[in-house]
């Protein structure tokens, strides 16, 4: 079955960066884009951005541009995505949800989610 | 960028059919696909609708989408409601850079 698991909670102090990954089983991890979705809490669903595994190709939100990048080992089947200059603001819930190449827009299956909280 | 505009509540009883809408801002509805994605408390988001108006497998025949071109929006319809609906829905679309969430709707079943 498909899985996507995601690593742990993090706690970070303002100005560090976070790199959460995506670990992927069940499926062929290059058949499918990763993107990135977080949620702060009480709010609504952010898209972040998405990467092809298979070329390594990239899209970022524009709001994220210049402080988030994702990239993946495909040997492990892993997509990762690291958000740097962090601020309060960036306190969410970080999820991956893969998409078809075919259908990039359909988020099929997500990850559990990766609470990030910055903290003084 | 467009938006995507959704009521921030709607409630039902049991039983009874309930509408939450999705109007975007800019651009025709029907240009791109609309999704629509249920989250539990807790839980992250699963797909109740994708491409306008297809359901996953798994998902019950309750549960139906559909676009209005007059309108500029996207419905997702939940008919013989149960209390095992009332969760947060979303709607997504894109356009050729950028996908876009809906600020989701929460369904009070009671």
């Amino acid at each position: 079955q498909v899985q996507l698991v995601q690593s742990g909670a993090e706690v970070k102090k303002p100005g560090a960066s976070v790199k959460v990954s995506c670990k992927a089983s069940g499926y062929t991890f290059t058949s499918y884009d990763i993107n990135w979705v977080r949620q702060a809490t009480g709010q609504g669903l952010e898209w972040m951005g998405w990467m092809n595994p298979n070329s390594g190709n990239t899209g970022y939100a524009q709001k994220f541009q210049g402080r988030v990048t994702m990239t993946r080992n495909t040997s492990i089947s892993t997509a990762y995505m690291e958000l740097s200059s962090l601020r309060s603001e960036d306190t969410a819930v970080y999820y991956c949800a893969r998409a078809p190449v075919y259908a990039m827009y359909y988020f099929d299956y997500w990850g559990q989610g990766t609470l990030v909280t910055v903290s003084s | 960028n467009f938006m995507l505009t959704q009521p921030h509540s709607v409630s039902e009883s049991p039983g009874k059919t309930v509408t939450i809408s999705c109007t975007r801002s800019s651009g025709s509805i029907a240009s791109n696909y609309v999704q629509w994605y249920q989250q539990r408390p807790g839980s992250s988001p699963t797909t109740v609708i994708y491409e306008d108006n297809q359901r996953p497998s798994g998902v019950p025949d309750r549960f139906s989408g559909s676009i209005d071109s007059s309108s500029n929006s996207a419905s997702l319809t939940i008919s013989g409601l149960k209390t095992e609906d009332e969760a947060d829905y979303y709607c997504q679309s894109y356009d050729s850079s950028n996908q876009v969430f809906g600020g989701g709707t929460k369904l009070t079943v009671l």
